[in-house]
């Protein structure tokens, strides 16, 4: 089946940049998106969704960018904090069912 | 709002036993469940949905008769690993759709389990 994939497997970001966390798809019908944070030994926890009808949509320091044309999803942090280290995955899909990509890890260095 | 959660949250079996892990949606009616597995370093597999009152559907290559599934009501779904064995030892998350007004999956925090 189609699925989801991340373009880095590891980012590592100085405390108080920017992170930018990418993924490109291959469902072209999918018209669901979904950033998900998971740290270790936890469930993945919702950060900010998009749906295809949207290019762009705002959360408290987080910002998700999605490109129809190439396929690609992106995820924005504002000034990054020690707690947002932790794995990232997207997710595409319908509301009912997600394929999700293989998962970056951001690291905060201090 | 939207909690979901499992019990246990971890448990260590001898091989062959059978082990149950309970997923609730604690302040919402799930219309669908869905289980997912998850190995070290890797990302979730969807192992099969689940919906209340009807059997669920198991994704290609997962053995429905070694992973039972029963969702009994709108706030419970229970996975069933039979007769597991040290390769079924893993990372089991569930997560529960909402259907109107909530219109997303929503996870529990997940069972470990390791299979002795």
């Amino acid at each position: 089946g189609e699925s989801v994939g991340l373009h880095l497997p590891t980012l590592s970001v100085q405390e108080g940049d920017n992170s930018i966390i990418n993924c490109a798809y291959s469902n072209s019908a999918s018209d669901y998106f979904i950033w998900y944070k998971q740290e270790s030994g936890k469930g993945p926890q919702f950060i900010i969704d998009i749906r295809s009808n949207m290019d762009k949509r705002q959360g408290q320091r987080v910002t998700v960018l999605l490109n129809k044309t190439v396929k690609h999803l992106s995820l924005q942090i504002a000034a990054t904090q020690p707690g947002d280290s932790a794995v990232y995955f997207c997710a595409e899909g319908d509301d009912y069912k997600l394929s999700f990509g293989a998962g970056t890890t951001v690291t905060v260095r201090a | 709002g939207a909690v979901v959660s499992q019990h246990p949250s971890w448990v260590i079996c001898k091989s062959g036993t059978s082990v149950k892990i309970e997923c609730r949606s604690l302040d919402f009616q799930a219309t669908t469940m869905f289980w997912y597995r998850q190995f070290p370093k890797q990302s979730l597999m969807l192992m099969a949905t689940s919906n209340e009152g009807s059997k669920a559907t198991y994704e290609q290559g997962v053995e429905k008769d070694k992973f039972l599934i029963n969702h009994a009501s709108l706030t419970l779904s229970t996975l069933t690993v039979t007769s597991a064995h040290p390769e079924d030892s893993s990372f089991y998350i569930c997560s529960a759709y909402g259907g109107l007004g909530r219109e997303t999956q929503y996870f529990g925090p997940g069972t470990r389990l390791l299979v002795l």
